[in-house]
């Protein structure tokens, strides 16, 4: 089992529906979660960290479900500028130091 | 400010030829690394830093050297490319802490013929 787990997608979305990503991950000694987006061809940038009682930014909100093991991050009122790949991030303390692992990203497509 | 910055952005390389992956951060941070990213496999951690002088190996650190005399500069050495090594690179950094999200260059797309 992967430590960090996205569905591909694509999610084909219209524009202005709201579309939710989940991403679980297998250990539960993980501590820091992430949101980051990634445009087709360029870099990650981060698009939010994921607190355990919720957190939202604009349009985007991400939650963290420590018992189940997942966080999830919603998009409300899609534009078709969030096209992009959403990667899961997550952080855990390991004996070599911070150890980040990577989702493989979901796929989002706003259409008109 | 100008981030993280790598070079070159693209490189097409000979099986066996060797090639060194520059990047550089102004932002005083302790933290970098330096990842692949393949379709499907997510990004994968080659080498990190922990700061000047100190390196350690990722998760796929086989083929790649790193050094880090600065803390500003952490260049990604290959020593004899092999075309398993044709990916996109990207360098990272970030500040100790928790919490702290890391700040990616520009990537570098790389092929091995």
């Amino acid at each position: 089992r992967k430590e960090v787990e996205q569905d591909p997608g694509p999610f084909n979305v219209p524009e202005g529906a709201t579309v939710a990503f989940n991403c679980t991950y297998s250990n539960s000694a993980s501590q820091s979660f992430f949101w980051y987006r990634q445009d087709c061809r360029k870099e990650p940038k981060l698009l939010m960290s994921v607190y355990s009682s919720g957190n939202e930014d604009g349009r985007f909100t991400a939650q963290l479900n420590r018992a189940s093991q997942y966080i999830s991050l919603l998009i409300r009122d899609s534009k078709l500028s969030d096209s992009a790949t959403y990667l899961c991030v997550v952080k855990r303390i390991t004996g070599g130091g911070n150890k980040l692992t990577f989702g493989t990203g979901t796929q989002l497509k706003v259409e008109l | 400010n100008a981030g993280v910055t790598q070079t070159p952005k693209f490189q097409v390389l000979k099986t066996g030829q060797s090639m060194t992956l520059q990047c550089a951060q102004d932002m005083n941070h302790e933290y970098m690394s330096w990842y692949r990213q393949d379709p499907g496999m997510g990004l994968r951690l080659i080498h990190y830093s922990v700061g000047a002088g100190i390196t350690d190996q990722g998760e796929v650190p086989n083929g790649y050297n790193v050094s880090r005399s600065t803390t500003e500069d952490f260049p990604l050495r290959l020593l004899s490319a092999a075309p398993s090594q044709t990916s996109v690179y990207f360098c990272a950094s970030r500040p100790t802490g928790e919490g702290q999200p890391q700040h990616f260059g520009d990537g570098t797309r790389l092929s091995i013929l």
